[in-house]
């Protein structure tokens, strides 16, 4: 079965870092495309950043245009998001979700979420 | 960045009921549009891709369509698992935007 586990969400301060993790498996993790959207607590969902299949190519949108990286391993069946000069606005529960075959900007499997908190 | 607005935000019916809601594009974006469900407590799970193409194991009660900017998602008969926040989204260009869901309830 496909799984996509998200993990490093947490407390953090204004100002502060995060590296969130999404573990792969039931899958071949190299062949697909992945993207992190995320939700503000009992609202909508915004998507955040767009990786190839390859690792070559990365999108981000206005929000974290600069203060996020996205990047992958495939030898660990990982993706990852750095999340830098984090903003109270960027409280939301965090989810990976891989591409789908053909249509890569269409989000078919998603992880179960990881929770960043952004306070003082 | 291209706008999605859904209608309504909020939507009654009964267990058997035929229910459509919508998903207007602030500009063309043919077919590319997804349309996710949302459980409370759970993840995203697609439905329906490139307008109409149903995904693997989604019951035929759902069905999309589309006419010009305006997306249409029909569920057929009303299962009490179908009571949840719908979500499209467009994948015309990036940022690949959603709309601000459509939550059915009982």
């Amino acid at each position: 079965d496909v799984q996509l586990v998200e993990s490093g969400g947490g407390l953090v301060e204004p100002g502060g870092s995060l590296r969130l993790s999404c573990a792969a498996s039931g899958f071949t993790f190299s062949s697909y495309s992945f993207h992190w959207v995320r939700q503000i607590p009992g609202k909508g969902l915004e998507w955040i950043s767009y990786i190839s299949n390859t690792g070559q190519t990365q999108n981000y949108g206005d929000a974290a245009k600069g203060r996020f990286t996205i990047s992958r391993d495939d030898a660990k069946n990982s993706l990852y998001l750095e999340m830098t000069s984090l903003r109270v606005e960027d409280t939301a529960m965090y989810y990976c979700a891989r591409g789908r075959n053909i249509f890569l900007y269409v989000f078919d499997y998603w992880g179960q979420g990881s929770l960043v908190t952004v306070s003082s | 960045d291209i706008q999605m607005t859904q209608a309504p935000s909020t939507l009654s019916a009964h267990v058997g009921d035929r229910v459509r809601m919508t998903c207007r594009a602030s500009q063309s974006i043919n077919t590319w549009l997804a349309w996710y469900q949302q459980r409370p407590g759970r993840t995203p799970k697609l439905l329906i891709y490139q307008g109409s193409l149903s995904e693997n194991g989604v019951p035929p009660r759902f069905s999309g369509s589309r006419s010009g900017t305006e997306f249409t998602l029909t569920i057929s008969s009303l299962q009490p698992d179908d009571f949840a926040t719908y979500y499209c989204q467009q994948y015309q260009s990036f940022p690949y935007t959603f709309g601000q869901g459509t939550k059915l309830e009982i």
